[in-house]
């Protein structure tokens, strides 16, 4: 079965620029969660994603947002794109279960530079 | 809100050695725990997870953990370290969302 898949892998992009976030989950599974990785804040919560519902959501600015698709691939846009926002973004898709009972499988992530 | 702390940054140990990475997680009710690992320029990888039942859990390439409920603990173990084992480990708890340590660092040197 295949895994979660993240595209694109590499991104550059420039200040005041917006970009979007692929992320395709595990056939079945119907939550995508989005995270941001950097060295000085280590993973943080964006948001999270179920039946194209926006069920979750952490302490990120309104530049970034996200959706879902009736096929439960999903899409994170960030912008106005600032330097800080350079990081590895990573996509976790589970099943779903509300309750905490349930394992998330990660995507390969995409490596953002913004110069 | 829950919180994870993994008090070591950095663990160097030599090939064959044991290891203990240590974890804690603030207390609650109900508490799924997992381990992650992550190699560079990768995703983040399941090791293992506490999710009920025995508190003593295992991975399929040696690596241990054991939920301590009356310590608030969840420290990963390994009898003995390959050097391919270097890599960023993660230690998670889930409510509603996963919360994630900051991550340990673990050198195997020959």
């Amino acid at each position: 079965k295949a895994g979660v898949t993240q595209t694109p892998r590499y991104l550059i992009k420039t200040r005041g620029q917006q970009v979007t976030l692929s992320c395709s989950p595990i056939s079945g599974h119907r939550s995508v969660s989005w995270y941001q990785q950097t060295p000085g804040q280590g993973l943080q919560f964006l948001f999270e994603y179920f039946s194209e519902t926006q069920r979750n959501k952490g302490n990120f600015p309104g530049r970034f947002s996200g959706r879902q698709f009736s096929n439960s691939r999903s899409e994170m846009n960030v912008s106005t794109l600032e330097l800080g926002d350079s990081a590895l973004y990573l996509c976790a898709s589970s099943l779903g279960r509300q309750g905490g009972n349930t394992e998330a499988f990660f995507g390969q992530g995409t490596r953002l530079t913004v110069v | 809100a829950q919180s994870v702390t993994q008090l070591d940054s950095q663990v160097p140990v030599f090939e064959e050695a044991p290891v203990e990475l240590r974890c804690n997680y603030s207390s609650s009710v109900s508490v799924y725990l997992f381990w992650y690992v992550q190699y560079p320029n990768q995703g983040l990888q399941l090791l293992l997870k506490y999710l009920s039942g025995s508190t003593l859990v295992e991975s399929i390439n040696g690596f241990e953990a054991e939920f301590n409920k009356s310590q608030t603990s969840f420290h990963l173990r390994k009898p003995s370290v390959h050097i391919s084992d270097t890599a960023e480990y993660f230690c998670a708890v889930r409510d509603l969302k996963l919360v994630f340590g900051t991550g340990t660092r673990l050198l195997v040197s020959p």
